[in-house]
């Protein structure tokens, strides 16, 4: 099946910008899609289709995704960023499949 | 604003099946794709199956063989249904909106279940 790569952690200063990296075969072939997911919390949608922001993210959350790997940013990153966050693709090869990245843990200094 | 809301048992035996509902409200589920996700510690975020508005359903190739989802419009809830668990389908359990043709991602998500396997 498809693997989605991100790397476990992230630290970064108030301020400052995160990049999260999601990589996986050929993915600028594919729409991802980025989930925020807080402590006890559901996951929330930040960004969808590569780059299209849901009503009520901020412009602060943007995404990449040129080739074999997908990027979300995160400007000016503010206490309340701090969380997990998640790609997630739709296998077309098997059809059937909606598949999510493994995770960062990013953390505000 | 859509709202969905898991309900079901929190333990369930080894080998017996876990029986989930999502109660949606905000929207109607004769509309769009409705999808179950769960999350456990060990593989993180996991795509169970969706189900459709006419009922047709489509499910994770590795978990096809024991899951079964279906809907009630007249209460507007859909449900799951894991046959034969293991400790390994212990984990907090998602209904969700989305996960078909024209929304390949989700939108709106329930506050999930947690649902542990254990005699």
């Amino acid at each position: 099946s498809y693997v989605l790569t991100q790397p476990p952690s992230l630290s970064v200063a108030p301020g400052q910008t995160a990049r999260i990296t999601c990589g996986g075969d050929i993915i600028g072939s594919k729409s991802v899609h980025w989930y925020q997911q807080k402590p006890g919390q559901a996951p929330v949608v930040v960004v969808y289709d590569d780059r299209d922001r849901p009503s009520g993210i901020p412009e602060r959350f943007s995404g990449f995704n040129p080739g074999n790997t997908a990027t979300l940013t995160i400007t000016r990153v503010e206490a309340g960023d701090e969380a997990d966050y998640y790609c997630q693709v739709w296998d077309s090869i098997s059809d059937h499949d909606y598949v999510f990245g493994t995770g960062t843990k990013v953390t505000v200094l | 604003q859509v709202q969905l809301q898991e309900s079901g048992p929190g333990l369930v035996k080894p080998s017996e099946t876990l029986s989930l509902t999502c109660t949606v409200s905000g929207a109607s589920i004769s509309s769009f794709y409705w999808s179950w996700i769960r999350q456990s510690a060990g593989k993180g975020l996991e795509w169970i199956g969706r189900i459709y508005t006419s009922g047709s359903t489509n499910y994770n190739p590795s978990l096809k063989s024991r899951a079964t989802m279906s809907a009630d419009r007249s209460k507007n809830q859909f449900s799951l249904k894991l046959r034969s668990v293991t400790a390994a389908d212990t984990a907090v359990y998602y209904c969700a909106r989305g996960g078909g043709s024209g929304q390949r991602w989700f939108d709106s998500w329930g506050q999930g279940t947690l649902v542990t396997v254990s005699s």
